[in-house]
């Protein structure tokens, strides 16, 4: 079954350091998403990502974060300067159809010290 | 604003008893409703989705969800649990014709005793 591959699975990284999450979507998916989970809470969207640009984004979104697609089958979440409560578990998905049915990577947990 | 209500934070049951976990969401347009599940530390997978048609929707492993349009619900059964159906479980809602953006429910965790 294809998978969403998500490097590296966990990252310490010191505050204000830029950061880079990676992802390798679904071949065939044309939609691409990030997600986080901050320990304890819900799974909050932050961007997604469709035809080179970015589609919608939520307010977590802010200038901190970017994301990319940098050739044919990456696509990563950079945040520039890194704060402590960064600190969550992000999630790549991908869809076909960009109707939600989505398949997710198994996660980058980011701790921020 | 969407949001999505999940009842049960932690759920506990003997294996082959039923289960059914709550959810609502608040929208009042057309929308498209999944479970996902986390089993302990794997990534979500997609349980069922409902996007039209016969509300009651089968999904994998067993479960079947009910959209009851009425009650802004969509409510997650299983007639018969098993140990290795302990895990997370999480409703979430995206707006019909929308690019798939997801709204998730808190998650339940359900904890299944052999």
């Amino acid at each position: 079954e294809p998978e969403v591959t998500q490097t590296p699975s966990h990252q310490v990284t010191q505050m204000g350091q830029e950061v880079i999450l990676r992802c390798v979507p679904i071949s065939n998916h044309l939609y691409f998403y990030w997600y986080r989970q901050i320990l304890g809470q819900k799974v909050e969207f932050l961007v997604s990502f469709y035809n080179n640009e970015i589609s919608e984004k939520s307010e977590i979104f802010d200038d901190q974060f970017s994301v990319e697609r940098p050739d044919g089958s990456n696509f990563t979440l950079k945040i520039r300067s890194t704060k402590l409560e960064d600190s969550a578990m992000y999630f790549c998905a991908s869809s076909e159809l960009g109707t939600g049915g989505y398949t997710f990577g198994s996660g980058t947990r980011l701790t921020v010290v | 604003a969407q949001s999505v209500s999940q009842h049960n934070h932690h759920v506990i049951l003997s294996e082959a008893a039923s289960l059914e976990l709550g959810c609502n969401y608040s929208y009042g347009g057309t929308v498209n409703l999944f479970w996902y599940v986390q089993y302990p530390g794997q990534h979500l997978q997609l349980l069922l989705k409902y996007f039209s048609g016969d509300p009651l929707v089968k999904g994998i492993k067993g479960f079947e969800a009910e959209f009851i349009k009425s009650k802004f619900s969509f409510n997650l059964r299983k007639p018969s649990v098993q140990w290795s159906d302990t895990a997370e479980y999480f409703c979430a809602v995206s707006r019909g014709g929308s690019q798939g953006n997801l709204i998730f429910g808190k998650g339940t965790k359900l904890s299944v005793k052999p």
